[in-house]
């Protein structure tokens, strides 16, 4: 079984600028994350999605980021513009079904540093 | 809101050692996860439990529901068990379940 595939897995911008990351989850699952962890922190959840709907975005700073899984299946997540204090490793996971205790599977994430 | 506490933060023992890592919650859960992080980000789940005991090879996870609390156990430590152990809790509330995260414990191995 294919793992949860992320890229770029390393990207350097500078501040003001924009970017964006893609996750593919594992198929057939239907509950994608995505995780921001700063440095020296535990990751801390940004968005949910149970197939192309969202299920929690209460920690996502809107007026920044966005993120979408339009079919279903992978997803985008954007920052624009962008702050020194997004340096961090986005972690993108993916679930069977959000809806009942299921094992994250992650993928091993974009670095992102901003200059 | 729910924290999560993870003592040590930092633990170097010699190989061989029995170790244990300590995670604590503050409100009612529905699941608590082990995770392993190495060097360079990857993330893999070690367990996923809601009550009693789980093992896996060397790796023993225990949770005590009315005490807020859960261990990890590694026996007969390694040096390639060095890593960043991340104890998570999940919600099952309306389908919202997103872990909610401890900062960490960051363990070496020595030979």
């Amino acid at each position: 079984e294919a793992g949860v595939a992320q890229s770029p897995r390393y990207k350097i911008i500078e501040k003001r600028q924009s970017v964006a990351f893609w996750c593919n989850p594992i198929s057939g699952h239907a509950t994608l994350y995505w995780y921001q962890q700063i440095l020296g922190q535990g990751p801390k959840l940004l968005i949910q999605f149970q197939n192309n709907g969202v299920v929690d975005d209460s920690q996502l700073p809107k007026d920044r980021f966005s993120a979408e899984r339009l079919k279903g299946v992978d997803s985008t997540l954007k920052i624009q513009p962008a702050k020194l204090e997004d340096s961090a490793v986005y972690l993108c996971a993916s679930s069977l079904d959000g809806f009942a205790n299921q094992p994250q599977h992650f993928g091993d994430g974009t670095r992102l540093s901003i200059l | 809101k729910n924290e999560v506490e993870q003592s040590p933060q930092n633990l170097t023992a010699q190989e061989g050692e029995f170790i244990t890592i300590n995670c604590s919650y503050s409100v009612g859960i529905s699941a608590l996860h082990w995770l392993q992080q190495h060097p360079g980000g990857g993330i893999v789940s070690l367990f996923m439990l809601s009550s009693g005991k789980k093992k896996h090879g060397r790796l023993i996870a225990t949770i005590n529901i009315q005490e807020k609390h859960s261990s990890l156990h590694i026996t007969a430590s390694h040096p390639r068990d060095s890593a960043v152990y991340i104890c998570a809790v999940q919600y099952s509330g309306g389908g919202a379940d997103g872990l909610t995260f401890g900062k960490g414990t960051h363990l070496i191995i020595q030979p």
